[in-house]
């Protein structure tokens, strides 16, 4: 049983680097979501998708886009890395819209921008 | 701004004690209230969905509680063992697909 799958776990990227995070779910699940998770912080959502195709952004979308090109992947890019983006990120996915069944959460993607 | 505040931020108990936790969190548009067990380097894991005012829902020693009218929800663990040992989150959502963290209560056991 896979669930909620990220890729990768761990990554250091230099300033002005680009890489793409991968969440992968085998659960049929419609709604997608990418959160950071900084220090003293509760998660953030940074972006999600409520169906394949479609995107919209969360409470901290600078910095990032995302895609939904199939229903079980959710990608998550930085097109120029910053400092400010050291965080760990976590993947969810959801087969409810409004909170009547809970969220399915990945390992995490720790990453350090240098 | 929607606040989602949790207490204690930590706490250390015994093995055998009894403990709780609070998650305070907007008494306007509620829709339902998520909490969730976090072990350290694994995802969090889902415990109890709660949605309507006076739900009681139970997992085996774990069980919650809640208030959507004053805008609270108790968490209580009933003899803790060390495997209790987590951080304990919970989440509120007004069911527009956005959900607010609270930043999590840190249990540790003590054997």
């Amino acid at each position: 049983n896979a669930g909620v799958t990220q890729t990768p776990k761990f990554r250091v990227l230099k300033t002005g680097q680009s890489m793409t995070l991968l969440c992968a779910q085998d659960m049929n699940h419609e709604y997608m979501y990418w959160y950071r998770q900084d220090p003293g912080m509760g998660l953030r959502l940074i972006h999600y998708s409520v169906g394949e195709g479609t995107t919209a952004k969360g409470e901290v979308p600078d910095g990032y886009n995302v895609s939904r090109l199939k229903k079980q992947n959710f990608l998550l890019g930085l097109e120029s890395a910053a400092p400010s983006q050291t965080s760990v990120y976590f993947c969810a996915s959801s087969n409810d819209r409004g909170g009547n069944q809970p969220q399915h959460f990945g390992d995490g993607t720790r990453l350090s921008i240098l | 701004i929607l606040n989602v505040e949790q207490s204690p931020q930590s706490l250390h108990v015994q093995e055998g004690d009894s403990t709780n936790f609070t998650c305070s969190f907007p008494s306007s548009n509620f829709y339902a209230l998520h909490w969730y067990r976090w072990e350290t380097a694994k995802s969090p894991e889902a415990l109890f969905v709660m949605t309507l005012n006076g739900d009681e829902k139970k997992k085996g020693r774990i069980s919650a509680t809640l208030n959507t009218k004053e805008g609270y929800s108790y968490l209580y663990i009933k003899g803790s063992q060390p495997e209790d040992s987590a951080t304990y989150l919970c989440a509120f959502t007004s069911g527009t697909y956005k959900y607010i963290f609270g930043t999590g209560t840190r249990l540790k056991v003590l054997a």
